[in-house]
């Protein structure tokens, strides 16, 4: 089955860290470039990083950048987000998503079900 | 950084009608990068459309994208029960706001 799984969410307290798994299935997981996309209960989605299908090429949306790091391993058909500094308004699901091919700025044409984090003290 | 501006924020319909909802991005941009989802309560966004009129894979023909520059327009032709949703527009790096489309 095709199919993305996120794994890692969580409550943090601000300042804290925390590292997002997603696991690809189904799919030539390296002919994909592959993004995080955020949405804060209530609000309409919000694109957060994206690493291309070579692993090199990466970019994070002007909130995140300096404090969050996308990788994938295409070895083990899987995307990851550390996230650092957390802040209140960091607090959303995280989609595992999937672009229409290699570059992780295309339209995104598989999501996965979101794991959910909240940042409280 | 662009900005896309949708309109309306809601729309008010009934079975059967026609909607029409705009996407306006803040500078022109090429039609090739312009996108649409669907979101139903509960559910991960659903990629109806790419390439501003590219229906993807599975999507029907009554959803149809359109447009130019600095105005895109979704049509649905003809609502069905299952197309009550919010519907936002998607460039690299940025969403709209979103519409929803909800019974009247």
């Amino acid at each position: 089955e095709v199919q993305l799984v996120e794994s890692g969410g969580g409550v943090i307290r601000p300042g804290g860290s925390l590292r997002l798994s997603c696991a690809a299935s189904g799919f030539n997981f390296d002919d994909y470039g592959m993004s995080w996309v955020r949405q804060a209960p209530g609000k309409g989605p919000e694109w957060v990083s994206g690493v291309g299908w070579n692993e090199v090429t990466t970019g994070h949306s002007a909130s995140v950048r300096g404090r969050f790091t996308v990788s994938r391993d295409n070895g083990k058909k899987s995307l990851y987000l550390l996230m650092t500094s957390l802040k209140a308004e960091d607090t959303a699901l995280y989609y595992c998503v999937r672009a229409e091919g290699r570059d992780y700025d295309l339209p995104f044409d598989l999501w996965g079900q979101g794991t959910m984090v909240v940042v409280s003290a | 950084d662009i900005v896309l501006k949708q309109s309306p924020g809601t729309l008010s319909l009934s079975p059967g009608q026609r909607a029409t909802l705009s996407c306006r991005p803040s500078q022109s941009i090429s039609d090739k990068y312009l996108a649409w989802y669907q979101q139903k309560p509960g559910q991960a966004p659903r990629l109806l459309i790419s390439g501003a009129s590219k229906r993807v894979t599975g999507i029907p023909d009554r959803f149809s994208g359109g447009g130019s520059g600095t105005e895109f327009t979704l049509t649905i032709s003809r609502l069905e029960p299952g197309d009550f949703a919010v519907y936002y527009c998607q460039l690299p790096g940025t969403f709209g706001q979103g519409t929803k489309v909800e019974f009247k």
